[in-house]
């Protein structure tokens, strides 16, 4: 059975410090590794990772993918009280029918105080 | 429309009562997925529609549970006789092609099972 699991599960941090968010899988036929926020209800999109070792950045977010280890880290930096929401990681199975269907993890909420 | 849209936003029902749960998906995408998410849970796959298909229906808990699309956009799930463990934030979420994983969903619908 394909497995997410994300940690730490709670985090609580004070505004400008830096926090690492932890993603490992097991997913069969594995395509893609994606990372979406999660401020209200509706989760939207951050990154998505297809290569190992191959870093995204967006802003003060960024993120990387290690296919050998099964793992991807979300690395935010001068964190912002705005920041605070659920970090949602999730991998693709292009499966038999080669379509997108995403395996969440349980997300790791994060807290950052002023 | 310019988003996912979803209704009702929160549903309140009671026990033994069935629910419809709208969802209209961005136009022109031909991928739609309902996910839903437990408090405190990742997000659990529950089916997934291509066109007005559904060739992976494998994430639905019961036989309560069904969905249809129709004109390859507005997707309604229905929930029969609702039970307490039903409550939950579901999510519908489409994409621009079969196989693209990155998923713009909606707001959701907050169901509450009394």
């Amino acid at each position: 059975e394909d497995k997410v699991v994300q940690s730490p599960l709670s985090l609580v941090v004070h505004e400008g410090d830096t926090v690492t968010l932890n993603c490992s899988y097991e997913v069969t036929n594995f395509r893609s590794l994606l990372w979406y926020k999660q401020e209200k209800k509706a989760p939207t999109f951050l990154f998505m990772l297809t290569s190992s070792g191959i870093e995204k950045k967006s802003g003060r977010l960024s993120s990387i993918l290690d296919k050998k280890e099964l793992f991807s880290i979300l690395n935010i930096t001068a964190t912002q009280t705005g920041d605070s929401a659920i970090y949602l990681c999730a991998a693709s199975n292009a499966g038999g029918t080669s379509y997108g269907k995403l395996t969440f993890g349980q997300g790791t909420i994060l807290t950052v105080h002023p | 429309g310019a988003g996912v849209s979803q209704s009702p936003s929160n549903k309140v029902t009671e026990k033994g009562k069935d629910v419809e749960l709208r969802c209209d998906p961005i136009s022109g995408h031909t991928a739609l997925y309902w996910y839903r998410q437990s408090l405190g849970q990742g997000l659990e796959f529950l089916i997934y529609f291509q066109g007005n298909s559904a060739p992976d229906k494998s994430g639905l808990p019961s036989d309560r549970f069904s969905a249809e699309r129709t004109g390859g956009s507005v997707s309604t799930l229905t929930i029969q006789r609702t039970q307490q463990e039903d409550s939950a934030v579901y999510l519908c979420a489409s994409s621009n092609r079969q196989g693209a994983e990155k998923l713009f969903f909606g707001s959701g619908t907050q169901l509450s099972v009394l």
